[in-house]
């Protein structure tokens, strides 16, 4: 039982435009929602979190959403560069430092 | 540099014999982690510590072993290794047990035979 899905394993986005990724999680009791970014032989390296009482946070090119009602968050990054191609993976908190993760999206960003 | 170490990096064995992965931060965090990740399953969290002494399960700890002796370290034990084992390690660590950011060191690559 996922309580945290991503549902896109891989996305593909031209440098310059838009990259969105999604995430859904099914357990109300989350307070804080996080992001990571993984590159190949390293490990997972924190990137944007929101609290579960706002709906945006913005840092750079980093924008995080988080619509409640659908339990939905998403992460724009604009503009999208080729240094930003990794492994995304979307996390909930769901008490103390228990993190419950996504299986992560593969995000390509050609040149 | 402030960092979470983890050795080995890689490491091949074969069933039942005995091996250790050890985790160091310099960080002087009071909380450490070992998740494990698996292809369309995200990282599982194997067991945590919340400061020296005090340790607890995660969500997969069948087979693992931890101790928490020092402040710094966080070894990961595992008694008699199966192929189900097979899989990349991560230790983490924040400062406090109500942080929501953690620290992840490297990984480490585990293949059992």
């Amino acid at each position: 039982d996922q309580q945290v899905k991503q549902n896109s394993p891989s996305l593909s986005v031209q440098e310059g435009r838009i990259s969105i990724l999604n995430c859904d999680y099914t357990n109300s009791m989350f307070d804080y929602f996080l992001w990571y970014k993984k590159y190949p032989a390293e490990g997972p390296t924190f990137l944007i979190s929101i609290s579960s009482i706002k709906d945006k946070n913005e840092d750079g090119r980093f924008t995080v959403f988080l619509n409640k009602s659908a339990k939905h968050l998403s992460l724009h990054i604009v503009p999208s560069q080729p240094g930003d191609s990794a492994v995304y993976f979307c996390a909930a908190r769901l008490y103390g430092n228990k993190l419950v993760f996504g299986a992560g999206t593969i995000l390509r960003v050609k040149s | 540099e402030a960092q979470v170490t983890q050795n080995p990096r890689y490491l091949i064995t074969v069933t039942g014999k005995k091996l250790t992965v050890t985790c160091s931060q310099n960080m002087n965090h009071e909380y450490m982690s070992w998740y494990r990740q698996d292809p369309g399953l995200g990282l599982r969290q194997i067991y945590y510590s919340m400061n020296v002494e005090v340790t607890d399960k995660g969500d997969v700890p069948e087979g693992y072993k931890v101790s928490r002796k020092e402040k710094r370290n966080f070894p990961l034990i595992l008694e008699s290794p199966s192929p189900n084992q097979t899989s990349l390690y991560f230790c983490a660590s924040s400062l406090s047990s109500k942080q929501e950011t953690q620290y992840f060191g490297p990984g480490t690559r585990l293949l059992v035979l």
